[in-house]
């Protein structure tokens, strides 16, 4: 079936970097790519989405870029802080958002 | 508080004995949905509902049970517990089957002997 990957389980960067998280999908007919935080002991939480026929996408702090052609996502953090410290995953959806796909994740690691 | 509920937090059952998790939110959302999060795989999706007395089987769903009778509660059963059920359990719910803002709920770490 479809998947979705990341490409590296952890990154370590210093605070006030900015991060880039990156992601592999395999399905093309995904509608939509999504990114979700995950803290330790919490359940994951919505950090941005972004639709199939767009580019790149803003949030506060975060930008989430597309590339469909090489079927890859990633996920940007500016001045990166203890707070953002967490798993992160991307994951995928269909019209309709029945099914949610979700990467194995990367844990962030901020270093003060 | 709009949140996302789950009981019980932690369970530790022996293979067989039936065991449900409920899940309850309180924003009145149409779409609820149940992962399972194993280290080195991600969230994969058990069972969703779209609405009230409407589920349907995600990528996982062997083992697993669900209804939907109110739309507020989605309850998770296992009739007949594995070891290879031994998880950690998320629910979510969001406000439509088109939203992609999905809200989980703290997690149920399941553990079947």
């Amino acid at each position: 079936g479809e998947s979705v990957g990341l490409h590296l389980p952890t990154l370590s960067v210093q605070e006030g970097d900015n991060s880039i998280i990156n992601c592999a999908y395999s399905n093309s007919a995904s509608d939509y790519f999504i990114w979700y935080k995950q803290e330790s002991g919490k359940g994951p939480q919505f950090i941005i989405d972004i639709r199939s026929n767009m580019d790149k996408r803003q949030g506060q702090r975060v930008t989430v870029l597309l590339n469909k052609t090489v079927k890859h996502l990633s996920l940007q953090i500016a001045a990166t802080q203890p707070g953002d410290s967490a798993v992160y995953f991307c994951a995928e959806s269909s019209t309709g958002g029945f099914k949610t796909i979700f990467g194995a994740g990367t844990r962030l690691f901020v270093k003060a | 508080e709009a949140q996302v509920t789950q009981n019980p937090r932690y369970l530790i059952t022996v293979t067989g004995k039936k065991l449900t998790v409920t899940c309850s939110q309180n924003m009145n959302h149409e779409y609820m949905s149940w992962y399972r999060q194993d280290p080195g795989l991600g969230l994969r999706q058990i069972y969703y509902s779209m609405n009230v007395e409407v589920t349907d089987k995600g990528d996982v769903p062997e083992g697993y049970k669900v209804s939907r009778k109110e739309k507020r509660n989605f309850p998770l059963i296992l009739e007949s517990p594995s070891p290879n059920q031994t998880s950690l359990y998320f629910c979510a719910s969001s406000l439509a089957w088109g939203s992609n803002e999905q809200y989980f709920g703290p997690g149920t770490r399941l553990t079947v002997t």
